[in-house]
């Protein structure tokens, strides 16, 4: 099956730094790799997405990019803010039997220091 | 549109007791999977069910059930609890297929237990 690493697991950085979060996967067939934000005490909330097809993907002060050769993917946050901080979770996932079967890594909490 | 809704958002059980997780989406989702949460171990999948009338065993289905009560609703149970189901419980749903965006998985808000 898939397996996602996920890379750190804490990560500290002062405010307007950037942050990086990086993870691997394992299954070729894995074509979609959302990354979700969680802030204490709520649900986890994508934040964006990519797609097999594509390299790079931004979102204003945030962006994916993504490797298929070495089977790994990123997260790029430019000019933290305090409202960053929150655990960040990376995933792989493929279409299989009708449903989407996602991988999560096992998070990396984000805290910016203001 | 309330999107993923989980009920009860808190509970305490003793050992042996059993509760359902109760689940809805409003979205018109094929998909919809139920993943337990502890600290240092991400998500982790219980079960999840492909669409209606259909289940299947995720990573961690040991002392878990769960119905597709029909296309919106989608229940855990716990039939006798121990304390290793302390955990935060999320369900999620997806609406799978051809389409950009359709495969992004929404959760709810969560269930936290606690087992003792």
């Amino acid at each position: 099956g898939e397996n996602v690493e996920q890379h750190p697991s804490t990560l500290s950085v002062q405010e307007g730094d950037s942050a990086v979060i990086k993870c691997t996967y394992s299954d070729s067939a894995s074509n979609y790799f959302p990354w979700y934000k969680q802030e204490l005490g709520k649900r986890p909330q994508l934040i964006i997405d990519i797609r097999s097809n594509v390299g790079e993907k931004k979102d204003q002060r945030i962006a994916v990019t993504l490797n298929k050769t070495a089977k790994h993917f990123s997260l790029h946050i430019t000019e933290t803010q305090p409202e960053d901080s929150a655990v960040y979770f990376c995933a792989a996932s493929s279409i299989s039997g009708g449903y989407q079967k996602v991988t999560f890594g096992i998070g990396t909490k984000l805290q910016v220091i203001p | 549109n309330a999107g993923v809704t989980q009920t009860p958002k808190f509970q305490v059980l003793k050992t042996g007791q059993s509760m359902t997780l109760q689940c809805a989406q409003d979205m018109n989702h094929n998909s919809m999977y139920w993943y337990r949460q502890d600290p240092g171990m991400g998500l982790r999948l219980i079960y999840y069910s492909a669409s209606e009338g259909t289940t299947d065993k995720g990573e961690v289905p040991n002392g878990y059930n769960v119905s597709r009560l029909n296309k919106r609703e989608f229940s855990l149970r716990l039939e006798s609890a121990a304390p290793s189901q302390t955990s935060v419980y999320f369900c999620a749903s997806c609406g799978v297929g051809t389409g950009s965006g359709q495969e992004t998985q929404y959760f709810g808000p969560g269930t936290r237990l606690l087992v003792l």
